[in-house]
């Protein structure tokens, strides 16, 4: 079966560096997306990889290693307004997005 | 604005009635969805539709079926809703499977809530 793995919830402070990984399992890979999601919001686009190696976008990174089926997600300099569930999605060899459950990042100031 | 839209943002209604939900995107896109995400929050596709092709999650109900009068609009039509029918419902749209902008533009979500 296809299989998308994050951890549920994850906490950091404002100001801090996290790292939130997401594992995966698919038939097929056709790239991995990384979108965020805000309470009561719809989700939004961070990034895509599709080959190895890091993708930097301002204070957010997305790193992608095929061989291991992992992806991790870099947040620098976090902010209160980061506060959001991340969630990874994998797009397989029918073109079909397999998604994860999601991360809950909490911010602490 | 360019965007993916849907209506109602909010929609209550008794069990066992008729609902649609309506999408419309103004992106040029070529493919639409319908994904559920319920109270634990797990996004879950419903369907994929471009002007080719239907494709249908298996473990979506009959009750559930998709209308596309053209490719900008990707309606949900639902019939005798389920209290397990209370989720969010979001529409998105891409460009066809293979482009090399693949990334899904979702709208802003309706909330069902069946009594």
């Amino acid at each position: 079966g296809q299989n998308i793995d994050q951890p549920t919830e994850m906490t950091a402070t404002e100001g801090a560096i996290v790292q939130i990984n997401c594992t995966y399992q698919t038939s097929g890979f056709n790239g991995l997306f990384w979108y965020q999601q805000h309470a009561g919001e719809a989700p939004t686009f961070l990034s895509y990889n599709v080959l190895d190696g890091l993708e930097e976008k301002g204070r957010f990174s997305s790193f992608l290693s095929r061989s291991k089926g992992y992806s991790y997600l870099l947040l620098k300099e976090l902010q209160m307004k980061d506060s959001a569930s991340y969630l990874c999605a994998v797009m397989d060899s029918n073109y079909q997005l397999i998604w994860g459950a999601g991360t809950k990042l909490i911010i602490k100031p | 604005d360019t965007a993916v839209s849907q209506t109602p943002k909010y929609l209550v209604t008794q069990m066992g009635n008729d609902k649609s939900i309506k999408c419309e995107q103004n992106l040029g896109h070529d493919t639409m969805y319908w994904y559920k995400q319920d109270s634990k929050k797990f996004l879950k596709i419903m369907f994929s539709y471009n002007n080719k092709e239907l494709i249908i999650n298996e473990t979506v109900p009959n009750r559930f079926s998709p209308k596309s009068p053209d490719k900008a609009h990707l309606n949900l039509h639902i019939n005798s809703l389920e209290l397990g029918d209370s989720a969010v419902y979001f529409c998105a749209s891409s460009h066809e499977p293979g482009h090399v902008y693949n990334e899904q533009f979702f709208g802003p979500g309706t909330r069902l809530t069946v009594l």
